[in-house]
């Protein structure tokens, strides 16, 4: 079975600064989805970026980034320029290409200081 | 555009009664839908899915159930609660797989405490 782990459960980081929050993944398919999730404190879940896993190039979506090591099955989030509205839990979550449903990493709790 | 809604946003049930929580999207057709429950301090755990009326596939044995009486409506029941039943109720849905990396949508979720 396919397991996802977030091994932070805490971060934090200071305006403007730059984070990268871990993920790393276990599975046996070859094709599959990897995404982010980011619940505020309003517990709204918000996609934040998502990977094909048969795509090399890392994605990017403004500020968020992934750095995507297939062999490695890492699949770690970068946020450039943090700021306050960043502050929530980050969810890592995988899908396999025919899934019916996403896998959540236990998340991150990401604090952003002043 | 698509929308989803979950009520009652919060609830609180005692011990051994019954519930149901009600999900419905709208603006979409025949989606995959989804009944997760977040934990504190855990990630969110699967419960149930669907991929069309009465069609639904239990994740986790447990004394939730699961319906979906109409295409975009999607139910979660139990006869009689317990205290390990509280936790934080998300629906989700999600268009037809097999169109690549299809982004799932959550509802605002329902808080549930079992006293």
């Amino acid at each position: 079975a396919q397991t996802v782990t977030q091994s932070q459960p805490e971060m934090s980081v200071q305006e403007a600064e730059t984070v990268t929050l871990s993920c790393t993944y276990d599975t046996s398919e070859s094709d599959y989805y990897l995404f982010w999730y980011k619940q505020p404190p309003s517990r709204q879940m918000i996609l934040v970026i998502r990977q094909e896993a048969y795509k090399q190039q890392n994605a990017t979506e403004n500020r968020f980034s992934v750095n995507f090591q297939k062999a490695a099955k890492s699949f770690s989030l970068k946020i450039s320029d943090s700021q306050l509205g960043d502050a929530a839990m980050y969810f890592c979550a995988y899908r396999n290409q025919a899934g019916t449903a996403l896998i959540f990493g236990k998340g991150t709790t990401l604090s952003v200081s002043s | 555009s698509q929308t989803i809604h979950q009520w009652p946003a919060t609830l609180v049930q005692p011990v051994g009664s019954p519930l149901s929580l009600e999900c419905t999207v709208e603006g979409t057709s025949n989606p995959n839908l989804y009944w997760y429950r977040q934990a504190a301090g855990r990630g969110l755990q699967l419960l149930f899915y669907s991929v069309g009326i009465g069609q639904i596939s239990s994740e986790v044995p447990q004394n939730l159930s699961a319906s979906r009486p109409q295409d975009r409506q999607f139910i979660l029941s139990s006869k009689k609660l317990l205290l390990s039943d509280s936790g934080f109720y998300l629906c989700a849905w999600i268009a037809k797989v097999g169109a690549g990396p299809n982004e799932q949508f959550f509802g605002p979720g329902t808080r549930l405490t079992v006293l």
